[in-house]
Parts: structure tokens; sequence; C-alpha cells
């Protein structure tokens, strides 16, 4: 079974300029979340989706972020203009429905994001 | 915010001993995940704890549960070279089950 996928997997940009990260999940996997992950911390969410609907955005800083689930399969993480602090590896995971003691996440292997 | 918090930050053991490392939470739980990620990659699932449960055992991982202390504890016996790695607990709401709030990891070190 192939994992989620990731693209790229690192992007150096100037600040000011645009990004877009993009993620394909696992088969089947209804649910999809778009993390960032700072030096030395744990993932921080920034949106959920289920299926094509954004349930969980409130993490998203939405002046410069977007995302997209168009078809309920894969997402598209925009960050317009990158600023310096948006340096840090986005990550995508997902997961099917929960079920029991269901509920664990599959996570691709992330971009590296360096603004300078 | 990050609901769990890791202890210790670091811990660097030898080949063949036993890792302990300790998570805290603040809130009601539905459950508590174990969570591996090495250098550069993503994370990978270890193991899932329900918030009844009060110990489980997957291979060489151990996790207990204390509700009433909001705390777990994850261990890896016999370590080797190869458990370097980063640790994350994570934990999922009540009531909001596919959401999980990660904490900010411990790093473990493996000497051969």
């Amino acid at each position: 079974e192939a994992g989620v996928v990731q693209s790229p997997r690192y992007k150096i940009i100037e600040k000011k300029q645009p990004v877009a990260f993009w993620c394909n999940p696992i088969s089947g996997h209804n649910t999809l979340y778009w993390y960032r992950q700072n030096l030395g911390q744990g993932p921080e969410l920034l949106i959920r989706y289920e299926n094509e609907e954004a349930v969980d955005d409130s993490q998203l800083p939405k002046d410069r972020f977007s995302a997209e689930r168009l078809k309920g399969v894969d997402s598209t993480l925009k960050i317009q203009p990158a600023e310096l602090g948006d340096s840090a590896v986005y990550l995508c995971a997902s997961s099917s429905r929960p079920s029991g003691d269901r509920g664990e996440q599959f996570f691709g292997p992330g971009t590296r994001l360096t603004v300078l | 915010s990050q609901q769990g918090e890791e202890d210790p930050q670091a811990l660097s053991i030898q080949e063949g001993e036993n890792a302990t490392m300790n998570c805290s939470y603040k809130t009601s739980i539905n459950n508590l995940q174990w969570y591996r990620q090495n250098s550069g990659r993503g994370l990978v699932h270890l193991i899932l704890i329900r918030s009844n449960e009060r110990e489980k055992h997957s291979g060489r991982l151990r996790v207990t549960l204390d509700t009433s202390k909001k705390s777990s504890s994850l261990l890896i016996t016999a370590s080797r070279a190869a458990d370097t790695a980063s640790y994350f607990c994570a934990t999922a709401f009540s009531g909001s089950a596919r959401q999980l709030t990660f904490g900010s990891g411990t790093q473990l070190t493996v000497l051969p």
C-alpha cells in the first residue's frame, strides 16, 4: 500500500514569494490533515478535511494561507506571500474513518520550507 | 498551543538499556497515541491507548496511562541504535477523536 505522498520535499524561496505544497493521501482515507512543525517542536494542526470539506481551520492564518481539497482526494496548501517565520516543515497526514480504538494518522515525509 | 508535554526533552542511553519517556496533558481525552519521528522523516504511529485502558504492549514498547494524573509513559525495552529518534505523544480530545494535539517531543539517542 502506498503511503502519503508529498511534494516537493524541499523548497527554498525568498520572502514575499508564493509557495504551494501538494499532498496525496492513502487511498480511501477520508480525513486529511495539514500540520506545521517548527524546529524542535511537535506538529501543530493547520487544517483538517473530511472528504472535500474543511471542518477545522481555526489555526490556519487565513490572511496568507489557503488550502483546497477539491475532489476529496489530494490537497494543496498555499502560502502567499511567504514570511520569514513560515520556515518550517509542512506535514500532511491522512486517516480512515475512526471506529473503536482507531484514529491513528499516517504521515507523509513533509516539505521543508526555507524562507530567505 | 500544545496539549501534551514530554519529559525529558532529551535522553541519551546505551544500547540494551531501557528508555522511559513521560507525557502530561491537560484536558480529558478519548485516547493517547505515541509517534516516532526519525531525522528528516515523517511521523510513524507506534501505539494507541484508550482512556479506559491502563497499560498496553506492542513488541518492545509498553505504554501506561493514568487519567487521574493526566499522564502517560512510554517504555522502550532493550533499546537499539535504530531507536534513535524523536518521540511524541499526541492526545485526542473527548468528542473529537480524529483530531490530535502533539507534545513537543523527547529526543532519544541510543549509543552503540
